[in-house]
């Protein structure tokens, strides 16, 4: 079972940067770590994912650890806008299996 | 611009109805629809997969004669709810899928959801 572990929710200052751990020490060499986030009332929304080097994009970067079996998303500038149910995601198969992901508050 | 096109955005009604969701890939050919279902603050939970042109396969628990799923085209798939009751009543995401995505390296995408209310 392609598992990961997060915390259910955090709090961060708008305009400060946020980093939303995740465990997935089952993690096999094939599967790719996605992140996406959910805002109220909406579908999920892709924001980044890796293999094994860190990546950026516009939206966030994606800290991964030298042995896979954690990595961490990095807001850089919390905005109000970024509040949001965060889902870590090993990709193993075709379909998305989602865990309880984090929900992200940000405080004004 | 999306890709995944899902209507309608919310419905209300009575018990009993049935009621039609619908699911358009618009910048691809989805060989698979996969249909999701989100509870109030929970996480979403895979309902069915279906391929086009085949029967679709359902998840433990999930009546498959209460969710009746069509895939008859690569661009449109629709999920109708039997016979509606109040506690079917939940957030429905449909998510299409052209089959290359893992070999492409490529995020899955979402539709924006069907908030669906029986009275």
């Amino acid at each position: 079972d392609a598992k990961t572990t997060q915390p259910n929710s955090m709090e961060s200052n708008e305009e400060e940067p946020v980093h939303l751990p995740c465990n997935h020490s089952t993690i096999s060499g094939t599967d790719y770590i996605h992140w996406y986030r959910q805002l109220p009332s909406q579908g999920p929304e892709y924001v980044i994912h890796g293999l094994t080097s860190n990546v950026n994009n516009r939206m966030a970067s994606l800290a991964i650890a030298e042995d896979r079996k954690s990595s961490t998303l990095i807001l850089h500038r919390a905005t109000l806008r970024d509040a949001a149910v965060y889902y870590c995601i090993l990709d193993r198969d075709d379909k998305i299996i989602f865990g309880k992901g984090t929900r992200l508050h940000i405080l004004p | 611009g999306a890709v995944v096109s899902q209507h309608p955005s919310w419905v209300i009604c009575k018990s009993g109805t049935s009621v039609k969701i619908e699911c358009r890939s618009l910048d691809f050919q989805a060989t698979t629809m996969f249909w999701y279902r989100q509870f109030p603050k929970q996480s979403l939970m895979l309902m069915a997969t279906s391929n086009e042109g085949s029967k679709a396969t359902y998840e433990q628990g999930v009546e498959k004669d209460k969710f009746l799923i069509n895939h008859a085209s690569l661009t449109l798939s629709t999920l109708t709810v039997t016979s509606a009751h109040p506690e079917d009543s939940s957030f429905y995401i449909c998510s299409p899928s052209d089959g290359s995505r893992r070999l492409s390296n490529q995020p899955q995408h979402f539709g924006d959801g069907t908030r669906l209310s029986i009275l």
